[in-house]
């Protein structure tokens, strides 16, 4: 049982470099979610999917895009790298049903943009 | 909207004594859900526990109890006999169900360092 698998666990990008985050789950969860973390503070959201095809912005979408053409996979991609994205990204995903049945996390992707 | 609020940045504290954790939440919803979760230095979450807004019971599990008060707004986490395993950063977070544009996204709290010293 793999739960949310998250690619790669590290990269080092140089600015306006472009890249992405892969994020796929086997839970056949419908709900999806794209967090970062900047040091010293907690997780802020930045993209979510309640199923293929459909996605929507959380509290931080700038320099980031998504897209969710199957159930499982949720990649987040970065167009132009900043500096100011360097962070630890969280993938989540969780069932249809509710917060009751709790969120599952991927065990994240450290990027430094240089 | 709804916001989480770790005020402790860092705890440290010596081996054996017990610590709490304070987290206060604002949410405009009667029903949310509010989880904790454990951050050890080699960075995944852990999940530690959820409650829903109905069920003000606290909880014992070993060493880690909860206090849940909606009088306060607080969700406060005990760590008793406390032990250099237990050195993480813990996250509190709260999820909305009727708000959030159907999103229920996890709101996340700052965080609170734990360093438990030997």
């Amino acid at each position: 049982n793999a739960g949310v698998t998250q690619t790669p666990k590290f990269r080092i990008l140089k600015i306006g470099q472009s890249m992405t985050l892969q994020c796929t789950q086997d839970m056949n969860h419908n709900y999806m979610y794209w967090y970062r973390q900047d040091p010293g503070m907690g997780l802020k959201l930045i993209y979510y999917s309640v199923g293929a095809g459909i996605t929507d912005k959380g509290e931080v979408p700038n320099g980031y895009n998504v897209s969710r053409s199957t159930t499982e996979d949720f990649p987040l991609r970065l167009e132009l790298a900043a500096p100011s994205q360097t962070s630890v990204y969280f993938c989540a995903s969780r069932p249809e049903q509710g917060p009751i049945y709790g969120y599952t996390f991927g065990s994240g992707t450290r990027l430094t943009v240089v | 909207a709804q916001k989480v609020t770790q005020a402790q940045t860092e705890i440290s504290v010596v081996e054996k004594e017990d610590v709490t954790l304070d987290c206060v939440y604002e949410t405009r919803d009667t029903t949310y859900y509010l989880f904790w979760y454990k951050q050890p230095p080699s960075g995944e979450l852990v999940f530690l526990i959820r409650r829903n807004s109905f069920d003000e019971q606290n909880e014992i599990s070993g060493r880690y109890s909860w206090n849940f008060q909606k009088s306060t707004s607080s969700f406060n986490f005990t760590i008793t006999a406390s032990q250099v395993v237990d050195s993480a950063v813990y996250f509190c977070a709260l999820s909305e169900v009727y708000s959030g544009a159907g999103s229920y996204q996890l709101t996340f709290g700052k965080g609170t360092k734990l360093s438990v010293i030997p």
